[in-house]
């Protein structure tokens, strides 16, 4: 069974770039035809869905984001990763990976998140 | 822009049936399918209800989804409310574009 784990820094300063990656176990990155998202939460709000990588490459962002987000993948690892440029206070927040099977699927599994804090 | 549109908090006694709702801002809740994910406090969020209906394994018969057209609304249904039951629910579909979008999130408290 798949399952996914987040890492990286729990704190970024203001402006820089915050860089995550997500470890899939269980399961080739590569393999089948997936759906890598990130999607973020903050300390006690909703869920807002970041972007997502399919298995061939092609991405997809929240426009909220307005170009700030970029998701690749290293194979060779079995990782996917996320980086968000000229972050603010108000990136700070749970950040999760997680998994869909199709375009239109659930998303099944998540990672158990990770929190990150944008503070100088 | 598509949003899904949940109350902020529900709250009911144990034992007894609570139903949760997701509007949907415009075009057709049902040309996507819905989904519900529970999610308890410090945890990662988790699928209970996809593709409008359908439960995953181990998730209990008391949880149950539905879509009504004519309100353009998904409705998540706990029967026989349990303790344990207590979280926070969010309903998850796509818009016109397969952009997703989250409902807001609604706080289930059995009490």
């Amino acid at each position: 069974q798949v399952q996914l784990q987040e890492s990286g820094p729990g704190l970024v300063k203001p402006s820089q770039t915050l860089s995550l990656t997500c470890t899939v176990s269980g399961g080739s990155i590569s393999s089948g035809s997936y759906y890598w998202s990130w999607i973020r939460q903050p300390a006690g709000k909703g869920l807002e869905w970041i972007g997502h990588i399919y298995t061939s490459g092609s991405t997809k962002y929240n426009p909220s984001l307005k170009s700030r987000a970029t998701i690749s993948v290293d194979t060779s690892k079995n990782q996917f990763s996320l980086n968000l440029s000229s972050v603010t206070a108000a990136d700070t927040a749970v950040y999760y990976c997680a998994s869909s099977s199709w375009l239109r699927g659930r998303f099944d599994p998540w990672g158990q998140g990770t929190l990150v804090t944008v503070s100088s | 822009n598509f949003m899904l549109t949940q109350p902020h908090s529900v709250s009911e006694s144990p034992g007894k049936t609570v139903t949760i709702s997701c509007t949907g801002s415009s075009g057709s809740i049902a040309s996507n399918y819905v989904q519900w994910y529970q999610q308890r406090p410090g945890s990662a969020p988790t699928t209970v209800i996809y593709e409008d209906n359908q439960r995953p394994s181990g998730v209990p018969d008391r949880f149950s989804g539905s879509i009504d057209s004519s309100s353009n609304s998904a409705s998540l249904t706990i029967s026989g409310l349990k303790t344990e039951d207590e979280a926070d629910y969010y309903c998850q579909s796509y818009d016109s574009s397969t952009y997703v979008v989250f409902g807001g999130g609604t706080k289930l408290t059995v009490l």
